[in-house]
């Protein structure tokens, strides 16, 4: 069956390491995202990739990094840098360009910092 | 830049009560709209959608209907169930090149109690 695939569920991170979330889609899809979803502030977007090689910062970049090398794969690297990094991590994909056809979401991984 | 307004909640119902979760849009154009849903722990799934004005989205007895007028899209069911307890999110897409991008309001909590 196509979908989203994120590993691992949960993740537990001391602090000062980083740490890197998987995320993987065999629906041929161009476009890939992350957010990031706290308690009461809904989805912020992190990174987004229309295309293999390009991708973009959306509104909460800083302390991450992300690299998008095949069309199947975008992997997030939360870095040192972020400070507050505990929280729920979802990753999505869609068409590219088209403007009628949902986004689909993977089944999220929860960070912890101890 | 294109945005989503949907009311916040916790919004606490009994079974069987009739439900509305108001949501408005900012987009310089058209967008396509969609509600998701967020069961506990779990990624989004796509509710129902619309991509073009006074289209109406169905699914699961939720429905919600495009309105370029008010620029919004409100999501109603007639009867909820325990079962319908869970996060909804009001989403948009917007655009086309680089600033095709997801837009998600911040999401509302429905409690359905027996």
């Amino acid at each position: 069956d196509g979908g989203i695939t994120q590993s691992p569920k949960y993740l537990f991170r001391k602090e000062g390491q980083n740490v890197t979330l998987s995320c993987e889609q065999n629906l041929n899809h161009d476009a890939m995202y992350w957010y990031r979803q706290d308690p009461g502030q809904g989805l912020r977007l992190i990174y987004y990739s229309q295309i293999v090689n390009d991708f973009q910062k959306g509104d909460i970049a800083e302390g991450y990094s992300v690299s998008r090398e095949k069309k199947e794969s975008f992997p997030l690297t939360v870095t040192s840098a972020q400070k507050n990094p505990t929280a729920f991590y979802l990753c999505a994909s869609s068409p590219h360009g088209r403007v009628n056809t949902e986004a689909f979401f993977g089944q999220g991984t929860r960070l912890t910092v101890v | 830049g294109d945005s989503v307004t949907q009311m916040e909640g916790p919004v606490t119902l009994s079974e069987e009560a009739f439900l509305t979760i108001n949501c408005t849009y900012t987009a310089t154009g058209y967008p396509s709209l969609f509600w998701y849903v967020q069961y506990p722990g779990e990624g989004l799934q796509l509710l129902l959608k619309a991509t073009k004005a006074d289209d109406k989205g169905s699914n699961k007895g939720f429905e919600a209907t495009y309105r370029k007028e008010t620029t919004s899209f409100h999501l109603e069911k007639g009867s909820v169930q325990v079962s319908d307890s869970a996060v909804y999110f009001c989403a948009l897409i917007f655009g086309g090149g680089s600033n095709y991008k997801l837009t998600f309001g911040k999401g509302t909590l429905l409690t359905v109690n027996p």
